[in-house]
């Protein structure tokens, strides 16, 4: 059993197209964390979030916790090819050093 | 410059040898990570040192040893490998994050190893 649930697992669509990737849990989070993996790399940091309800942006991407500290969303506007690759959630419990990455999601923006 | 440099980047092996695979990284951080990635690209904890000191220690065979000379430095070693162990494995580092609220994590390139 996964901590962390990613959904959808696969996502393959348009260039242009909005899409929207869910990382859940029935867990408390102090932190979550947003990755993204190319192919042959390994995970990039592309932003943390720890206040429930705390939104944030990073160009085309928008990342929202959820008020209750159990979820969060990552939005991509207007994809672009670029944008391919693996995004996993990671989540960081108080006074722990692990990180519980969640299951993935595999994005594939065709030009 | 290389953040965080792992070595050999690929791996293939007979069943039952033993092998190591090494990670350093530049960044001055205390704390290194040996993450295992399977073909599912599930991404799991294995160990974690900081400072030297072992400070998670998941349930992996105990085939799998770390060892980490000093703080730049995190080695894994695998005895008797098994076909099951293929997999990626990467390396990562941090700087120690205040009340559970996580620094970045900077992951090397990825060790793929196959046992044949």
């Amino acid at each position: 059993t996964q901590l962390l649930e990613q959904s959808p697992q696969f996502l393959s669509i348009q260039e242009g197209e909005n899409l929207t990737v869910y990382c859940n849990s029935s867990s408390v989070f102090s932190s979550l964390q947003w990755y993204r993996q190319e192919p042959g790399e390994g995970p990039v940091l592309l932003v943390t979030v720890v206040t429930g309800g705390e939104v944030k942006k990073l160009k085309r991407l928008t990342f929202q916790f959820g008020d209750a500290r159990k979820d969060s969303s990552l939005h991509i506007t207007a994809a672009q090819p670029g944008d391919t690759g693996l995004y996993l959630c990671a989540g960081s419990f108080a006074s722990s050093y692990k990180l519980i990455f969640g299951s993935g999601t595999r994005l594939l923006v065709r030009p | 410059d290389t953040a965080v440099s792992q070595t050999p980047k690929y791996l293939v092996t007979q069943m039952g040898n033993d092998k190591s695979i090494k990670c350093e990284q530049n960044l001055g951080h205390d704390t290194m990570y040996w993450y295992k990635q399977d073909s599912k690209k599930f991404l799991k904890i294995m160990f974690s040192y900081n400072n030297k000191e072992l400070i998670i220690n998941e349930t992996v065979p105990n085939r799998f040893s770390p060892k980490s000379p000093d703080k730049a430095h995190l080695n894994l070693h695998i005895n008797s490998l098994e076909l099951g162990d293929s997999a990626v494995y990467f390396c990562a580092s941090s700087q120690e994050g205040v009340g559970g609220v996580w620094e970045t994590q900077y992951f090397g390139p990825g060790t793929r190893l196959l046992v044949l």
